[in-house]
């Protein structure tokens, strides 16, 4: 069974960046034709996409975001990595890693991350 | 961009009674491909989002048959049968015909009377 789990520090001071990885267990990241992304949900909101990364280092963002975030790929670790700089405390969210099956979206979903951005 | 559109936002329901959520995207979503990428996702409390369905109809793996999804072009329904205690949690529509960019609905939340 396919499984992407995320994993980073909690906390994050604002205007610093936060980084966070996804670590995918069950099936390679490489060699297929999914994506893989990062989607967060702000406590008690809706969910947002951030973006997307193929395993050949292809990447798609989110326009609202875009000029804050970079999306990496490790095929050696099976892992891809976010980051999200100049945050703020509306960057605090929970923060999901999935594969993405291109239209069909997110098929396998990790257990999420909360990130709070706080001094 | 492409706005999705749920409604209504909450939705009280009796156990063993039918419910429905309408979703509306303000541009139609038949991709040049002939086919219609709309999602629906369940998130049940403390847990993380689950596909229900993709491609306006179909069905995931393992989910129940009473979950069925309609529609086309810009308006699209999700419809449970029968509501059951396990189906509370809250709802969102997911455009991916416009790939690589994804747009949720804000999210339908459904819980029992």
């Amino acid at each position: 069974q396919l499984q992407p789990q995320e994993s980073g520090p909690g906390l994050v001071q604002p205007s610093e960046t936060l980084s966070l990885t996804c670590t995918v267990s069950g099936g390679s990241i490489s060699g297929t034709p999914h994506y893989w992304g990062w989607i967060r949900q702000p406590p008690g909101k809706g969910l947002e996409w951030i973006g997307t990364i193929f395993y050949t280092g292809t990447t798609h963002y989110n326009p609202s975001l875009k000029s804050r975030v970079t999306l990496s790929v490790d095929t050696s670790k099976n892992q891809f990595s976010l980051k999200l700089n100049s945050v703020t405390a509306a960057d605090t969210a929970v923060y999901y890693c999935a594969r993405l099956d291109y239209g069909d979206a997110m098929d396998y979903w990790g257990q999420g991350t909360l990130v709070t951005v706080s001094s | 961009d492409v706005v999705m559109t749920q409604s209504p936002l909450s939705l009280p329901v009796t156990l063993g009674q039918p419910a429905s959520i309408s979703c509306r995207s303000s541009q139609s979503l038949l991709h040049s491909d002939g086919n219609t990428y709309l999602n629906w996702f369940q998130q049940r409390p403390g847990q993380s989002p689950r596909r229900l369905i993709y491609k306006v109809s179909q069905r995931d793996s393992g989910v129940p048959d009473r979950f069925s999804g309609s529609g086309s072009g810009t308006d699209f329904t999700l419809k449970i049968s029968r509501v059951e205690a396990e189906d509370v949690g809250v709802y969102y529509c997911m455009q991916g015909t416009l790939w690589p960019l994804y747009t949720f609905g804000q999210g339908t939340k459904l819980e029992i009377k």
